[in-house]
């Protein structure tokens, strides 16, 4: 792995249906965050977490929530979806410097129907 | 919160230079971001602003006034190739990014 991955690309999923979004980064990035990208609306921050152990929240958290077991993985889910939740969901992770950026996964693209 | 506002299109013939304004209102601020983002792509990041002034990286430059919350991206010598979203986003002190919605450039032959 090189870098900061999401599973899976692209669903489609039934209203109601619980759902878990997975994210992977090899970088050792303390810090890690769960987006949402709408058209007209830019991204959002859901979920994010400074430290493995720790999680708050961001813009828009409701109706989803976080994990961060290890320092490399934080899946973001969906409990119960709704068609609200369709959207383009990228993960990110970054380090604790100030001159630290932020680097995305590829995105996963939802669909709730 | 953050308030961050950019222009949603702009339209350049290869070859020319495109500013691109960003205005924020914050609560916090820790830095000040521009990213790139191709349709279907992920944001990848351009540059960095902390302190007043121009930072300047090949083709791309960022200037940054705190004082009056405003920066831009400077796109010189267009290319096909940089037809894309840019986007502005605004560090708080928790290292936490606010994203304005994005400027789509078009770049024209």
């Amino acid at each position: 792995i090189a870098g900061i991955t999401q599973a899976p690309t692209s669903q489609i999923l039934a209203a109601g249906r619980r759902m878990t979004l997975r994210c992977t980064q090899d970088m050792r990035h303390n810090a890690m965050y769960w987006y949402r990208q709408d058209l007209g609306l830019g991204l959002r921050l859901i979920h994010y977490s400074n430290t493995a152990g720790t999680t708050g929240k961001g813009e828009v958290p409701d109706g989803y929530s976080v994990s961060r077991a290890n320092t490399d993985d934080f899946p973001l889910t969906l409990a119960s979806a709704v068609p609200s939740q369709t959207s383009v969901y990228f993960c990110a992770s970054g380090g604790s410097h100030d001159t630290d950026t932020q680097y995305f996964g590829p995105g996963t693209r939802l669909t709730v129907l | 919160g953050q308030n961050i506002d950019q222009p949603t299109e702009m339209t350049a013939t290869e070859g020319a230079i495109v500013q691109i304004n960003c205005t924020y209102q914050t609560s916090g601020f820790n830095g000040l971001f521009w990213y790139q983002q191709h349709a279907g792509e992920a944001p990848t990041f351009l540059s960095y602003n902390v302190l007043d002034g121009l930072e300047e990286k090949g083709r791309f430059s960022s200037f940054l006034s705190r004082s009056k919350g405003y920066s831009y991206l400077l796109l010189k010598e267009l290319q096909m190739k940089d037809s894309a979203s840019y986007l502005c986003a605004v560090r708080d002190g928790d290292y936490k990014l606010s994203f304005g919605a994005g400027t789509t450039v078009t770049v024209r032959a």
